[in-house]
């Protein structure tokens, strides 16, 4: 069945320390990845997304992701947290011809 | 700007009554989506269109209702057969298909009275 799992429901880092939320998938087919970010109350906003190429990917808002085809994983990363980026993350994949499957989010806390 | 727009943001429905969501996009998307977002349980797809006068209905489309008459406009009716109303309802659209990611709407909270 396709899914994705995002295993940390919460996330607590220190302003300027690295960040990396875990995203597995199960798809059969190739996969078309995306990672969003959520504020309170807002709807979702796209960070980056990856279809083909480059396993790694840049986004916005100095975010990256990898794709490990072997692990079926699309971490997301950051090199040094800020507390604007305290929200809400969702990893999804592209199933079928117009279905997306979202994983069910992590929030991330950021401590001053 | 090109978005969507979802209205209104606060909604309250009363026992036994049906309530429409709107959502409008000018971003010249041939498909658009209702999510529903409960807490801990991520976005799930309540109906889904590819392109006007046609759409599919997602995994929880029960007690709920969509039309697509024009290209830009993809109302959402909660009917009270849908017992569990109390959520944020996201619009979303993209183009062609799920190589390209969604644009979405800021959401509608939906209370009971």
């Amino acid at each position: 069945a396709q899914s994705v799992t995002q295993p940390d429901i919460h996330i607590t880092v220190s302003e300027g320390a690295s960040l990396e939320l875990r995203c597995n998938y199960s798809y059969g087919a190739t996969p078309y990845l995306f990672w969003y970010v959520q504020s309170p109350g807002q709807g979702l906003q796209l960070l980056l997304k990856y279809f083909s190429g480059d396993t790694l990917v840049q986004g916005i808002k100095g975010f990256e992701a990898e794709f490990k085809r072997s692990q079926s994983s699309f971490n997301l990363r950051k090199p040094s947290v800020h507390w604007s980026d305290a929200a809400e993350y969702f990893c999804a994949v592209g199933a079928g011809t117009y279905k997306y499957i979202f994983g069910t989010g992590t929030r991330l806390k950021v401590l001053a | 700007d090109g978005g969507i727009t979802q209205s209104p943001k606060y909604l309250f429905r009363k026992e036994g009554q049906n309530v429409t969501l709107s959502c409008e996009q000018n971003l010249n998307h041939d498909a658009m989506y209702w999510y529903r977002q409960d807490p801990g349980q991520g976005l799930r797809l309540i109906y889904y269109s590819q392109i006007v006068n046609d759409f599919q209905k997602g995994d929880i489309a029960e007690g709920y209702s969509v039309s697509r008459e024009k290209k830009e406009s993809f109302p959402l009716t909660v009917t009270s057969a849908q017992k569990n109303p109390t959520a944020f309802y996201l619009c979303a659209s993209s183009i062609e298909s799920v190589r390209q990611p969604q644009h979405f709407g800021d959401g509608t909270r939906l209370s009971i009275l």
